[in-house]
């Protein structure tokens, strides 16, 4: 069974530029979550998707934002980068729903640097 | 807001050592309890999740408990192995579908 998969695995965008990091949940999952990981600030959530829908959303700027698709993969965009927004970008997969005590699996995430 | 904090923040033991790492959580309204681990660099592998109505679940060498009245859940490793070096993070989840993290325990088991 294959696990949660994220592309790329790393990217290096300079500071003003946009950047879609994308998302392939295990096959049945149709909730993703994405997270953001910094030394500074730990792993913060950042929104998730179900059905196609944005269920819930963390405290983070417009200038992120992210879709899911009818086959459940997910994107996340991320505009006018600053340096700030290096970090490792998590995704995790669970079968959501109704049911809130899903077990959640994270792929190995995005490490994206901002120079 | 729900707060969570894992204690230590680092360990360093022995091989085969048994440990003991703590999470406390500060709104005990949860509806499950679950325990990562993470290895440099890399995304979260889930160890074990217990569900609000449990106490504990068993994988192998790791025992995890759930005392939520108390707001705490302590992951047991036995006979620990320099495999087992890693940052173990536990989260919570509850009503809002949005889990929160503590910032992990560090350990590194030397042989």
């Amino acid at each position: 069974k294959a696990g949660v998969t994220q592309t790329p695995r790393y990217l290096i965008k300079t500071r003003g530029q946009q950047v879609t990091l994308s998302c392939s949940p295990i096959s049945g999952h149709r909730s993703v979550s994405w997270y953001q990981q910094t030394p500074g600030q730990g792993l913060q959530f950042l929104f998730e998707y179900f059905s196609e829908t944005q269920r819930n959303k963390g405290n983070f700027p417009g200038r992120f934002s992210g879709r899911q698709f009818s086959n459940s993969r997910s994107e996340m965009n991320v505009s006018t980068l600053e340096l700030g927004d290096s970090a490792l970008y998590l995704c995790a997969s669970s079968r959501g729903g109704a049911q809130l005590n899903t077990e959640a699996f994270f792929g190995q995430g995005t490490r994206l640097t901002v120079v | 807001k729900q707060e969570v904090t894992q204690i230590p923040a680092a360990l360093s033991v022995p091989e085969g050592e048994n440990l003991v790492l703590n999470c406390s959580f500060t709104d005990s309204a949860i509806y499950n309890l679950q325990w990562f681990r993470q290895d440099p660099g890399k995304g979260l592998t889930s160890l074990l999740l217990i569900q609000s109505s449990q106490r504990e679940q068993t994988s192998g060498r790791l025992n995890a408990s759930l005392d939520k009245s108390s707001g705490r859940s302590t992951l047991y490793i036995a006979a620990s192995q320099p495999g087992d070096s890693a940052t173990y993070l536990c989260a919570v989840q509850g009503g809002s579908y949005i889990p929160t993290f503590g910032r992990g325990t560090s350990l590194i088991v030397h042989p």
